[in-house]
């Protein structure tokens, strides 16, 4: 059984369109992540909610709106995608927020790729 | 402010060699480190972390990685590498009080047949 899965693996889309990718956890973790790993690899943390609640929103366009419907599921939806939005897109999930110790569990990745 | 430094982009080492791969963190208060490997096209995978006492961390695949409070430093290590060890690595940190997790900027781990 998959822990953290994204939909879908791979979006290809044209500029100015309106996009979701969607997140699901099996693990019972009250913690969820979106991280952005652009094309030189590097991980930048954009969203963490906590519950279904937001605990951290990082420097990220307001294009870019998470929504948490329970503790399992975390969504990302950007809208009028731009070309430096290309990227792959990690969700991942921790047991609790405010325990440093935890492990974090990335799902897949979703690559969007922007024309 | 928290921060973690991978200073090498990749390493390359010959299969049946010792490797290191390394990490210097800064932080305010406790440190808890963890170590990731992500193969091509795949997730980040959870290879080890440090907590608290011993400062020799055994972990997943063979790894293991040796927390210096002095250095502040937490390089992976493997007695003797594979060639199916060749991925990314990233190293992260977080402490007390905080939320988010600071990841380097990965190293590109090649082992050479």
């Amino acid at each position: 059984d998959t822990a953290v899965s994204q939909t879908p693996k791979y979006l290809v889309t044209q500029m100015g369109n309106d996009k979701s990718i969607k997140c699901e956890q099996n693990l019972g973790h009250d913690t969820m992540y979106w991280y952005k790993q652009d094309s030189k690899k590097f991980l930048k943390i954009m969203f963490s909610y906590n519950n279904k609640e937001l605990i951290i929103n990082e420097t990220v366009p307001n294009r870019f709106s998470p929504k948490s419907p329970d503790k399992a599921h975390l969504n990302l939806h950007i809208n009028s995608l731009e070309l430096g939005d290309s990227a792959v897109y990690f969700c991942a999930s921790s047991p609790q927020q405010d325990r440093p110790t935890d492990t974090q569990y990335f799902g897949p990745g979703t690559r969007l790729t922007v024309l | 402010a928290q921060s973690v430094a991978q200073p090498e982009d990749q390493v390359n080492v010959a299969e049946g060699n010792p490797l290191t791969v390394k990490c210097t963190y800064s932080v305010s208060g406790n440190p808890y480190l963890f170590w990731y490997v992500q193969y091509p096209n795949r997730g980040l995978q959870f290879l080890l972390k440090y907590i608290t006492g011993d400062n020799l961390v055994k972990g997943s695949y063979g790894f293991e990685a040796e927390f210096n409070k002095s250095q502040t430093s937490f390089h992976l290590k493997k007695p003797s590498a594979l060639v199916s060890d060749s991925a990314l690595y990233f190293c992260a940190v977080r402490s007390s009080g905080t939320y988010k997790y600071i990841f380097g900027t990965g190293t590109r781990l090649k082992v050479l047949a």
